[in-house]
């Protein structure tokens, strides 16, 4: 079966501009949450989403946000980009937190 | 709050040699643990987790970790390391509602 798809790979903005980044979680699957990957910071939790409900929420200025669709794809959004957005964004996927995740390959955000 | 340590950044073992990568937690009430590896330029992939039951958790790759309580750790395990097994390595902790948070990554070099 699909994996999950994140699109896009690679997105190169500039600062003051918004960026959408979209996640397409495993088929059947109702949770799906959102990481930032830094080299200094490891992996960073942004948000929890579960049936169209944020569930649990990171320690990110409000700039960042995201919202989960009836079909349980996800998208996060960042407004006004700041050159320290520049990661890996991370989605993954899972029907039960205790079945583990399913990641995406990621969204490589450069912020110019 | 929860929280997960990695002490190690890397750790260096020769082919055919044990290997441990540690991990130790803090979290309120029971844990649910998981350790996930990376590959260069791809997302997050599962290795094993742990829920409930047996301390030991065998998983993907010939991988397994112990749940040891009263130390609050959950160091992950091989026998015999390949080379194959170079990556960096993520331990992750979540409480039964809450958020699950990775640690920063210890980075394994298997030595040819």
């Amino acid at each position: 079966k699909a994996g999950v798809t994140q699109t896009p790979r690679y997105l190169i903005k500039t600062r003051g501009q918004q960026v959408t980044l979209s996640c397409s979680p495993i088929s059947g699957h109702r949770s799906v949450s959102w990481y930032q990957q830094t080299p200094g910071q490891g992996l960073q939790f942004l948000f929890e989403y579960f049936s169209e409900t944020q569930r649990n929420k990171g320690n990110f200025p409000g700039r960042f946000s995201g919202r989960q669709f009836s079909n349980s794809r996800s998208e996060m959004n960042v407004s006004t980009l700041e050159l320290g957005d520049s990661a890996l964004y991370l989605c993954a996927s899972s029907p039960l937190k205790t079945y583990g995740y399913t990641f995406g390959s990621g969204t490589r955000l450069t912020v110019v | 709050a929860q929280s997960v340590a990695q002490p190690e950044d890397q750790v260096n073992v020769a082919e055919g040699n044990p290997l441990t990568v540690k991990c130790t937690y803090s979290v309120s009430g029971n844990p649910y643990l998981f350790w996930y590896v990376q590959y260069p330029n791809r997302g997050l992939q599962f290795l094993l987790k742990y829920i409930t039951g047996d301390n030991l958790v065998k998983g993907s790759y010939g991988f397994e970790a112990e749940f040891n309580k009263s130390q609050t750790s959950f160091h992950l395990k091989k026998p015999s390391a390949l080379v194959s097994d170079s990556a960096l390595y993520f331990c992750a902790v979540s409480a039964r509602d809450d958020k699950i948070i990775f640690g920063k990554g210890t980075r394994l070099h298997i030595l040819p």
